[in-house]
């Protein structure tokens, strides 16, 4: 059960553009929403995150838009770089319990391409 | 990533053998966590410990058993390898509910 789903899987942006990626959820209990930035052959990186008590954040070119009502929650990169290019993940937790600590729901991943 | 290892980093092994997969940690973190990423499944979690000796499964355990002796180690056990878990690992560490995970380098396995 994908309780995260994240559009588009891929994404070709030209230098200077704004990349925009989308993600969904189903469990009206998650209360923590990271992003993530993965480049070929590393690790996720932590890149920002939101909480629902608020409807945007900005860190620098990348800002997260964030709609409870619509369980939806985007990221946009503005003036992107080639740099940029790598695959994002969006994710979700809910506060269950100390035990289960951050279990985070992962999307599915985008791979932005950003042209020179 | 600084303060998560994982080892090995590479590996390949025939269908039907035990693997194990090792993560170590130096930022003394309580919650650690195995990952597996495949292309069109994201990060699907495996297995995750929240104390040492204290771990539960995650979305896609079957196949798959941890142990955790120290805070930092947590060992990724492969009973069975089969063709199926041919994937890239990754730990992560995480000091609690609503903090990020730090993830490790991950380790690429190939079953053949």
């Amino acid at each position: 059960q994908q309780q995260v789903k994240q559009s588009p899987q891929s994404l070709i942006v030209q230098k200077g553009g704004i990349s925009i990626i989308n993600c969904a959820y189903e469990n009206t209990a998650f209360d923590y929403f990271p992003w993530y930035q993965q480049f070929p052959g590393k690790g996720p990186a932590l890149l920002i995150a939101i909480r629902p008590d608020v409807s945007e954040k900005k860190e620098g070119r990348f800002t997260i838009s964030f709609n409870k009502s619509a369980k939806q929650f985007s990221l946009h990169i503005m003036d992107s770089q080639p740099g940029d290019s790598a695959t994002y993940f969006c994710a979700a937790s809910g506060s269950s319990g100390e035990t289960s600590g951050s279990r985070l729901t992962f999307g599915e991943g985008t791979q932005l391409t950003v042209n020179p | 990533d600084a303060g998560i290892t994982q080892s090995p980093r590479h590996k390949v092994t025939e269908t039907g053998t035990p693997v194990t997969l090792r993560c170590h940690q130096t930022e003394n973190h309580r919650y650690m966590y195995w990952y597996r990423q495949d292309p069109g499944h994201g990060l699907r979690l495996i297995h995750y410990s929240y104390g040492v000796k204290d771990t539960d499964k995650g979305e896609v355990s079957d196949g798959y058993s941890v142990s955790r002796s120290k805070t930092e180690d947590f060992l990724l056990t492969l009973e069975s390898a089969t063709s199926s878990q041919t994937s890239v690992y990754f730990c992560a560490i995480s000091l609690g509910q609503n903090y990020g995970y730090t993830f490790g380098s991950g380790t690429r396995l190939t079953v053949v």
